[in-house]
């Protein structure tokens, strides 16, 4: 596709419910990146798919999280018992190279946990 | 420490004004990029500028400049002729590592522009 895509757009799911989101990068995007944006802050980074090289989850905050890509294009991530405090706003990014214009974020999908 | 600081959470410009946003960043990596965001309050996150660590001149593109100071680990943005559109959150962001590895940008907190009519 033109951009890259996330689904659904808004999420509002019950405390202790497992979601899923979903990105789907730009196509030939060989690097796939997932971020975390709580209200009026930075962007926290989650986790990094390169190639077909391991994942990068060093920024995952807990093991209720987790994410996958399969085929080397569209990518998942879980989150699992869902908190309060997960109610963020998920971004998704891909590149082919991190060059000056080589990152894409996707218009991200606000999730609100009541 | 942090990777990258940006100082100002909120800044005032008058319409035509410059204004300059700023971000310092931390590194022991000789080679890396540094990028600047926009984001209105859609959500979107849309590219401005880039900065290569091994780049001899400054980056510029249209309206933005970027005051790359590599000895002071300083790149700060610099916005000429403020416009209304231009009222947004600016994000700083460092990738560690060259171009071609494609590694994940960090981010700063952010400034917070207003433009004044």
């Amino acid at each position: 596709g033109a951009g890259v895509s996330q689904s659904p757009s808004n999420k509002v799911t019950e405390k202790g419910k497992d979601v899923e989101l979903r990105c789907d990068p730009i196509s030939g995007h060989t690097a796939l990146y997932w971020y975390r944006q709580s209200l009026g802050q930075g962007l926290e980074f989650l986790i990094y798919f390169q190639g077909n090289s391991a994942p990068d989850k060093s920024g995952l905050p807990s093991d209720r999280f987790s994410a996958e890509r399969t085929g080397g294009s569209v990518s998942t991530l879980t989150i699992q018992r869902t908190q309060q405090e997960d109610s963020a706003v998920y971004l998704c990014a891909s590149s082919l190279f991190g060059g000056f214009d080589g990152y894409t974020f996707g218009s991200g999908t606000r999730l609100t946990v009541v | 420490a942090q990777k990258i600081t940006q100082t100002q959470p909120g800044m005032f410009v008058q319409e035509k004004e410059a204004v300059t946003l700023d971000c310092t960043y931390d590194t022991s990596d000789p080679s890396y990029g540094l990028f600047w965001y926009k984001q209105p309050s859609s959500g979107e996150m849309i590219f401005l500028i880039y900065q290569g660590s091994y780049d001899q001149q400054n980056a510029t593109e249209g309206r933005y400049s970027l005051n790359f100071q590599k000895a002071r680990k300083s790149a700060n943005l610099v916005i000429s002729a403020s416009q209304l559109g231009d009222s947004a959150m600016y994000f700083c962001a460092m990738r560690e590592g060259p171009g071609n590895a494609g590694n994940m940008l960090t981010f700063g907190g952010g400034t917070r522009l207003m433009v004044k009519p």
